[in-house]
């Protein structure tokens, strides 16, 4: 089965960019979806088609998708992007959605 | 206001059944596809259903492929969850989350209900 590997953590200061990876076999072929989960909410989303932002998503929140890594982008982070984000894909060949393990940002 | 409420969960004995509901409201329900997603303590989500706009097509993730059955009811606008043969593991959070298509984005969550398998 197709598998997302994400890192589990990932720190930034207030102000500053924070990039946080999906890597994949060829997952550049694949179009790649953003949750994001605070603590005690239910996941939104954030990213779908690789690029596209939902409406009400600030511009802040970009993605990117090639080779074997997809990227979400947060820029001037926020204390309120603190949370849980997972990406997401389809696998044809098991007919299931997949999502990456997750990776907690941490605004520090 | 598109709104979805996740119902019936609770506490369940290993080898038990529960009967998860999911309402939904100010969409057209029958123009969607349906998931439902959990989240176990300290672990991630995980995909575990899908069902088709009119309920004629439906996948379900290994770890619950024929212990859980899902379903729908347009006319009650309403989604399901039969879980049966529950095991400590499938303690989580339920979501219920819906798509376009089964290949697209779950583009609006329930707030979920908590089961939990514990003898």
């Amino acid at each position: 089965s197709y598998v997302l590997a994400q890192p589990p953590s990932v720190s930034v200061a207030p102000g500053k960019t924070a990039r946080i990876t999906c890597g994949g076999n060829d997952i550049g072929r694949k179009s790649v979806n953003w949750y994001q989960q605070r603590p005690g909410l239910a996941p939104i989303l954030v990213i779908y088609y690789d690029t596209d932002r939902p409406s009400g998503i600030p511009e802040r929140f970009s993605g990117s998708n090639s080779g074997n890594t997809a990227t979400l982008t947060i820029s001037r982070v926020e204390a309120g992007d603190e949370a849980d984000y997972f990406c997401q894909v389809w696998d044809s060949d098991t007919d299931h959605r997949v999502f990456g393990g997750g990776t907690k940002l941490t605004v520090v | 206001e598109v709104q979805m409420v996740e119902s019936g969960g609770g506490l369940a004995q290993p080898g038990g059944s529960l009967r998860l509901s999911c309402a939904a409201s100010g969409f057209i329900f029958s123009g969607y596809e349906m998931n439902w997603v959990r989240r176990a303590p300290g672990e991630g989500l995980e995909w575990i259903s899908y069902i088709s706009g009119h309920g004629t097509t439906r996948y379900y993730a290994d770890s619950v492929k024929g212990r859980f059955t899902i379903s729908r009811d347009n006319a009650e606008n309403s989604l399901y969850l039969q879980m049966d043969n529950l095991r400590a593991d499938d303690t989580a959070i339920y979501y219920c989350a819906r798509s376009t298509n089964p290949t697209t984005e779950l583009d609006f969550w329930g707030r979920g209900t908590l089961v939990t398998v514990s003898s």
